[in-house]
C-alpha cells in the first residue's frame, strides 16, 4: 500500500516563529488532508489540497502531485497550534474510500 | 447543528466482552469510517461504508463488526476476538466515497 512520512516528527518553537512541515507519499494519490489534533484528540480538517496550493488565515499549504510532497506552512505560530499535525492520502487506484496517516509532526509552541 | 457524535466518550470494559461503540452523523453523507489510534501512532482503517447496506473491510478489521443500516448510523463492535482492544476510536464521514473525510469527537476504549 501507499507509504506515507511525515517530518519532523518533533518540533518546539518560540511564539511568534514560522514553520513547515513536510508530507512524503509513495504514489498517486486523489486525496490529500491535513488535520491538526488538539489536546482532546479531537482532528480538525485543515486544508482538503490534493494538488495546488492553499490558504487559510495563517496557515498555508502546497501539493506537489507530480513530485509525491505536500508541505504545510505555520506562520507567526501561537501556544494554540500545539498538538500533532496529521497529513493523510488517498491513492489513485485501488479504493477511493481509504485514507492512510502519516505518523505525525508533534508541535509544541512556548512563550 | 450539523456534525458527527459518537458516544460514549470514555468507555471501560472487561476482557472478554463485546462492545459497541456509536457513530452518528447528520450531515446527510453518504460514507461512513472507523479507524482506530495507539498512542504515538497515526490513525488506521478498520472498516468503511460506501453507501447504506453495504460496507468493506479496511486494514486491520480483524475482532471488529459494523452494521449500516441507516444512512446517519454506522456502529462498530469490538468482539472479544480482538487481542487488542484499548484504543481510541474515530469515526469519520464524507459526501462519497474518496472526497473530504470529517471526524467525530472519538471513543477511548480501555479493556482490562
Amino acid at each position: 500500500g501507499i507509504q506515507v512520512e511525515q517530518s519532523p516528527p518533533d518540533l518546539i518553537l518560540q511564539e511568534g516563529a514560522n514553520s513547515t512541515l513536510r508530507c512524503n507519499f509513495s504514489d498517486s494519490v486523489n486525496n490529500l488532508q491535513w488535520f491538526h489534533q488538539n489536546p482532546w484528540g479531537q482532528l480538525i480538517n485543515l486544508f482538503y489540497i490534493p494538488s495546488g496550493t492553499k490558504q487559510n488565515g495563517r496557515l498555508s499549504a502546497t501539493t506537489v502531485a507530480t513530485e509525491r510532497y505536500s508541505l504545510l506552512y505555520i506562520s507567526s505560530s501561537q501556544t494554540t497550534d500545539s498538538g500533532v499535525y496529521f497529513c493523510a492520502v488517498g491513492p489513485n487506484t485501488g479504493t477511493a474510500s481509504k485514507l492512510t496517516f502519516g505518523t505525525g509532526t508533534r508541535l509544541q509552541v512556548t512563550l | 447543528d450539523g456534525g458527527i457524535t459518537q458516544s460514549p466518550k470514555y468507555l471501560f470494559r472487561k476482557e472478554g466482552q463485546n462492545v459497541t461503540l456509536s457513530c452518528e452523523q447528520n450531515l446527510n453523507h453518504d460514507a461512513m469510517y472507523w479507524y482506530r489510534q495507539d498512542p504515538g501512532q497515526g490513525l488506521r482503517l478498520i472498516y468503511y461504508s460506501q453507501i447504506v447496506n453495504d460496507f468493506q473491510k479496511g486494514d486491520i478489521a480483524e475482532g471488529y463488526s459494523v452494521s449500516r443500516e441507516k444512512k446517519e448510523s454506522f456502529p462498530l463492535t469490538v468482539t472479544s476476538a480482538q487481542k487488542n482492544p484499548t484504543a481510541f476510536y474515530l469515526c469519520a464521514s464524507s459526501i462519497v466515497a474518496g472526497s473530504e473525510q470529517y471526524f467525530g469527537p472519538g471513543t477511548r476504549l480501555t479493556v482490562t
